[in-house]
């Protein structure tokens, strides 16, 4: 079955830099990517997404990139502020839609002032 | 207000002792899913329903079952459960069409089997 990796498990930048978290999936049939963010005790919610027809997404400061040769996909924050502390899991659907979803370890990201 | 309900939030809870996790939602949704989740492991997806009466294994679904007699409700059961089950548990649900791309989580059940 799919199986997918995320990296880093903790990131930690400064406020205004970038942060970018890296994830790579194993079944090539794999046809939707999204990344949740959770804040700590709350729900994770979907932040952004991205299908296999598509090679880039970007949604004002935060844009996701895939490469389906290499079967890796990232997140990538620019000028990060605070509140976007949290825990960020990626996962890829190797079903229908988000119906069978495999979620990455998660990577928890701290923005220091 | 569109929303995502699951009850207890907490559980603590003894071997064997069976219990049931509820999880309704009120957006009409065909799919619905359960997932736990544990530190470095991500969450993993336990059951899934596809719409009522359709229900098929997610990567972790030993020792536990669900059912799907609403649309709305899709419970999570623990016939006999074990400290292995101990972990904060969540819900999600969503819609048909494109809409299915976008899941809403409930807010969590944190169970502890002693």
């Amino acid at each position: 079955g799919e199986n997918v990796e995320q990296h880093p498990s903790t990131l930690s930048v400064q406020e205004g830099d970038s942060a970018v978290i890296k994830c790579t999936y194993s079944d090539s049939a794999s046809n939707y990517f999204p990344w949740y963010k959770q804040e700590l005790g709350k729900r994770p919610q979907l932040i952004i997404d991205i299908r296999s027809n598509v090679g880039e997404k970007k949604d004002q400061r935060i844009a996701v990139t895939l490469n389906k040769t290499a079967k890796h996909f990232s997140l990538h924050i620019t000028e990060t502020q605070p509140e976007d502390s949290a825990v960020y899991f990626c996962a890829a659907s190797r079903g229908q839609g988000a119906q069978k979803l495999v979620f990455g370890q998660g990577t928890r990201l701290t923005i220091n002032p | 207000e569109a929303q995502v309900t699951q009850n207890p939030r907490y559980l603590i809870t003894v071997t064997g002792k069976k219990l049931t996790v509820t999880c309704s939602q009120n957006m009409n949704h065909e799919y619905m899913s359960w997932y736990r989740q544990d530190p470095g492991l991500g969450l993993r997806q336990i059951y899934y329903s596809m719409n009522v009466e359709v229900t098929d294994k997610g990567d972790v679904p030993e020792g536990y079952k669900v059912s799907r007699k609403e649309k709305r409700n899709f419970p999570l059961i623990l016939e006999s459960p074990s400290p292995n089950q101990t972990s904060l548990y969540f819900c999600a649900s969503s819609g048909p069409g494109l809409a299915q791309y976008e899941q809403y989580f409930g807010p969590g059940t944190r169970l502890t089997v002693t």
